[in-house]
């Protein structure tokens, strides 16, 4: 069955200080891989997807990610973390083409001065 | 456009009440999605229209939740006889393609 597995509940980063976010899926396929955004209050906003193709996508605010097959991974980058920043990431894979998704547990990012 | 909006925003109820909550997806999306976010946890999976039926249901916890889109745009989430438990925020999603967008969710507090 499909997952999603977040292994970080809370990471603190400093500003201007580079981020990491893992993420690990288990899935039949090759997935479709999302990272979203939920700021205190707010709804989920995707930052990026991946389908298929470059393994390593761009998405909005800087952020980057990249598929690795090899360790059924999809990590999210920043190269310069901003105060902004701070909010809660989640990763998703779908339950199956194009349906639901399944979410990891999310990671809780706290930028610090 | 317009993004997914979601009504109310907050709903406070009382145990044993009956709640509707709202869904507005974008124009144009066919497909419309609803999960539950507990405190502290990923959103979790209720139900999925495409169109005006329901294809897939799977994560509706049990029959006092129930879920309808008439006219295959807006959708009404309706919980029977509420329960504490039940308190949680409901975010609601809409697609065209493989990629949902969310709206801000319906804060919904059992007392």
């Amino acid at each position: 069955a499909q997952s999603v597995t977040q292994p970080d509940i809370h990471i603190t980063v400093s500003e201007g200080a580079s981020l990491e976010l893992r993420c690990n899926y288990s899935y039949g396929a090759t997935p479709y891989l999302f990272w979203y955004v939920q700021s205190p209050g707010q709804g989920l906003q995707l930052l990026l997807k991946y389908f298929s193709g470059d393994t390593l996508v761009q998405g909005i605010k800087g952020f980057e990610a990249e598929f690795k097959r090899s360790q059924s991974s999809f990590n999210l980058r920043k190269p310069s973390v901003h105060w902004s920043d701070a909010a809660e990431y989640f990763c998703a894979v779908p339950r199956q083409a194009g349906t639901a998704l399944i979410f990891g547990k999310g990671t809780t990012l706290s930028v610090s001065s | 456009g317009a993004g997914v909006s979601q009504t109310p925003s907050n709903k406070v109820t009382e145990k044993g009440k009956y709640v509707e909550l709202r869904c507005d997806p974008i124009s144009g999306h066919t497909a419309l999605y609803w999960y539950r976010q507990s405190l502290g946890q990923g959103p979790e999976f209720l139900i999925y229209f495409q169109g005006t039926g329901a294809a897939d249901d799977s994560g509706l916890p049990n029959d006092r939740f129930f879920a309808v889109r008439p006219e295959g745009s807006v959708s009404t989430l309706k919980i029977q006889r509420t329960e504490r438990g039940d308190s949680a925020v409901y975010l609601c999603a809409s697609s065209l393609g493989n990629t949902q967008y969310f709206g801000p969710g319906t804060r919904l507090t059992v007392l």
